[in-house]
């Protein structure tokens, strides 16, 4: 069965420092691949996807997220985090060419920024 | 654009008794929308697919008598928690297919907290 791993289950960053958030998957067909956001008290908003093509990917909010195939990873990186980041962050997986279909998540991770 | 709604936000219900909770696209017509479940600290675990115009598809471990499906519309699918538990006690999130015009993305509604006592 598919699976998806984030390792960090909670980090703690201050201001301007640079964030990469670990996304690890087991399935070895063609996948698309996900982060969403999820702000206190708020429903999940998609930060970037990977469908197809150059494997750097860049979203909302100065995110972006690199697919190593060989790896199996999708990591979320920014480089200078602000305050209004702090959220969850959650990777997500379709296996095949489903499109957004039959999302499956990771565990998420929080992120909370010190001013 | 591509908002989606749930209500209600929160419902507290007794033992036994049965809950609707309704999952609407207010700016687009979605004829797939899902049905997921969240667990305190733990990922969301997808429930159910639900098409409009047929029966909803259950992933495995989901019953399909106690979690109701209904989507009667483009724009409305419903979930039934019957006879509910206090295990039942969860948030349940939906989502929204976009079309064509939103990349295949899922539009996620707000959530709906549930607690059985």
């Amino acid at each position: 069965a598919q699976s998806v791993s984030q390792h960090n289950h909670h980090v703690i960053l201050s201001e301007a420092a640079s964030l990469e958030l670990g996304c690890n998957y087991s399935y070895g067909g063609t996948v698309n691949l996900f982060w969403y956001v999820q702000y206190p008290g708020q429903h999940l908003q998609l930060l970037l996807k990977y469908f197809s093509g150059d494997p750097l990917v860049k979203g909302i909010k100065g995110f972006e997220a690199e697919f190593i195939k060989s790896k199996f990873s999708f990591n979320l990186r920014k480089p200078s985090v602000q305050w209004s980041d702090t959220a969850e962050y959650f990777c997500a997986v379709t296996p095949g060419k489903t499109g957004a279909n039959n999302l499956f998540f990771g565990t998420g991770t929080r992120l909370t920024v010190i001013p | 654009g591509a908002v989606v709604s749930q209500h209600p936000s929160r419902v507290i219900c007794k033992s036994g008794t049965s809950v609707k909770i309704e999952c609407r696209s207010l700016d687009f017509q979605a004829t797939t929308m899902f049905w997921y479940r969240q667990f305190p600290k733990q990922s969301l675990m997808l429930m159910a697919t639900s098409n409009e115009g047929s029966k909803a598809t259950y992933e495995q471990g989901v019953e399909k008598d106690k979690f109701l499906i209904n989507h009667a519309s483009l724009t409305l699918s419903t979930l039934t928690v019957t006879s509910a538990h206090p295990e039942d006690s969860s948030f349940y999130i939906c989502s929204a297919l976009g079309g064509a015009w939103g990349g295949g993305e899922q539009f996620f509604g707000p959530g709906t907290r549930l607690t059985v006592l």
